[in-house]
């Protein structure tokens, strides 16, 4: 079935550093890819998203694109900052209407000053 | 933005009881709720689709006896784990999908850790 990988955290980063965070999946079709996020105490928030092959979403500096022919979605920032320490969840969807999103494991970001 | 209020956040139970969490969509109409479950270092697994007004659909493993889904109305959808055990024990988190007139956007909540004792 579809699946989501995403490299294992806890990443620890200083202010300002570059992040990426690897996502592969594996999935029949054509699938939506999302990144969320969930900063502490709160819920899950769509943070980018991209729907179709060679698209690039980006949002808050983040950015990430579909990667058809390697199957990732990697999720990178230029410069993080303290409030981004965070925990990003790569996600996929089938697209359909009432489809489930598959996430996967989540890595947890942590940037100091 | 649209918010999924979810409730309660934290709860403690012993085991044999029965534990009801509520997930509310608090300014959209969801036609459809999801439930995830999640385990320390794990990704968050789906556990049940619910629609409106009609029967939930669980997921492969997940015992429908046990997590009891109640989607009675647009705005809200609750969880029930009965008779609890220690293996329960996980986060739940909700979520939220609006309807087309929302765009289908997908919401989540904060998430309900449940620990039994």
């Amino acid at each position: 079935g579809d699946s989501v990988t995403q490299m294992e955290g806890p990443v620890t980063l200083s202010e300002e550093a570059f992040l990426t965070i690897n996502c592969t999946y594996t999935a029949t079709g054509y699938p939506s890819l999302f990144w969320y996020v969930q900063y502490p105490g709160e819920g899950l928030q769509l943070l980018l998203k991209a729907t179709k092959a060679d698209d690039k979403g980006s949002n808050k500096g983040f950015e990430a694109t579909y990667r058809k022919e390697t199957t990732s979605f990697h999720l990178e920032k230029g410069s993080v900052q303290v409030s981004d320490s965070a925990v990003y969840f790569c996600a996929l969807s089938g697209g359909q209407a009432g489809t489930a999103l598959i996430f996967g494991k989540g890595t947890t970001l942590s940037v100091s000053s | 933005g649209a918010v999924v209020s979810q409730h309660p956040s934290r709860v403690i139970c012993k085991s044999g009881t029965s534990v009801k969490i509520e997930c509310r969509s608090l300014d959209f109409q969801a036609t459809t709720m999801f439930w995830y479950r999640q385990f320390p270092k794990q990704s968050l697994m789906l556990m049940a689709t619910s629609n409106e007004g009609s029967k939930a659909t669980y997921e492969q493993g997940v015992e429908k006896d046990k997590f009891l889904i109640n989607h009675a109305s647009l705005t809200l959808s609750t969880l029930t784990v009965t008779s609890a055990h220690p293996e329960d024990s996980s986060f739940y988190i909700c979520s939220a999908r609006g309807s087309r007139e929302a765009n289908e956007k997908l919401f989540f909540g904060s998430g309900t850790q449940l620990s039994v004792l």
